[in-house]
C-alpha cells in the first residue's frame, strides 16, 4: 500500500504568512508523529497523536506551532507568523501503535521562510 | 529531559573498513531505535532493542544496548557504498540524536 505523503513537498512563505503542513499517514496507523529537521542535523520531536488525542506536544518550539487530527487520520501542522529559524523540513511519521514501535517517514515537506 | 548524543558526528572510511557510531543517553531508555537517512532522503527504521545487553544483526550490521540501558551503538562490518547515509538513534520519547554521518571512499 500506499506509504505516509506529506504535501506540499515545498513550501516558500514570506515572514509573517501563516502556513499550514498536511501529513497523509499509512491507513491504519494509530500514531503519527511530527518533527522538524534542520540542515545536517537529526530530527527534533514535535509533537504525537495517537488517534485523535494529542498525546505529546512538549516538542512544540512556540505558541506559533499548533497541530490537529480531528479524525484520527489526515494531520495538519500549522504555523502561524512563520519566522526566519522556522525554515526547516518537517517529517511526519506514523506506526501501527505507540512510541516503542517502528516508525515510517514521510518525504517531508521543506519550509523556507524569505 | 532525555538527552541523546552520538559520537562521532561524522565518519569517512576507505570500502571495506568497518564502522562504529555510538548513541549514550543521560537517562536509562526502555528502548532505543536506529534509523538511516540517505542523502535528500528521509529516515528509514532499522531496528529496535529492548532488552539490557541485547545485540541483533542485520547481515552486516550489528547492533547494542547496554546493560544499564543507556546506551546503544551501531557497527558495520566491511563497509560498502550503500552504506553511505546518516545513522540516527533514537530513545523511547523519540528524541533523536544528532546522528553520524557515514561516508564510504570507493
Amino acid at each position: 500500500g500506499a506509504g505516509v505523503s506529506q504535501s506540499p513537498r515545498y513550501k516558500v512563505a514570506k515572514r509573517g504568512q501563516d502556513v499550514a503542513l498536511r501529513c497523509d499517514p499509512i491507513s491504519g496507523h494509530v500514531s503519527l508523529f511530527w518533527y522538524q529537521q534542520a540542515l545536517g542535523q537529526g530530527p527534533e520531536f514535535l509533537t504525537y497523536f495517537q488517534n485523535e488525542a494529542q498525546l505529546d506536544k512538549s516538542g512544540l518550539p512556540s505558541d506559533r506551532f499548533f497541530a490537529e487530527r480531528p479524525e484520527g487520520s489526515v494531520s495538519t501542522l500549522k504555523i502561524q507568523r512563520t519566522q526566519q529559524e522556522d525554515s526547516a523540513v518537517y517529517l511526519c511519521a506514523s506506526s501501527l501503535g505507540g512510541r516503542a514501535y517502528e516508525q515510517y517517514f514521510g518525504p517531508g515537506t521543506r519550509l523556507t521562510v524569505t | 529531559g532525555q538527552q541523546v548524543m552520538q559520537i562521532p558526528q561524522y565518519q569517512h572510511v576507505q570500502e571495506g573498513e568497518d564502522f562504529t557510531t555510538y548513541c549514550n543517553s543521560s537517562t536509562t531508555l526502555s528502548n532505543i531505535q536506529w534509523y538511516k537517512q540517505r542523502p535528500g532522503g528521509h529516515p528509514v527504521f532499522l531496528i529496535q532493542l529492548v532488552k539490557s545487553g541485547e545485540v541483533k544483526k542485520q547481515k552486516r550490521l550489528t547492533f547494542q544496548f547496554g546493560e544499564a540501558k543507556k546506551n546503544s551503538s551501531l557497527h558495520i562490518t566491511a563497509t560498502q557504498t550503500t552504506d553511505v547515509g546518516t545513522y540516527f538513534c533514537a530513545g523511547h520519547d523519540m528524541r533523536f540524536g544528532a546522528g553520524t554521518r557515514l561516508t564510504v571512499k570507493p
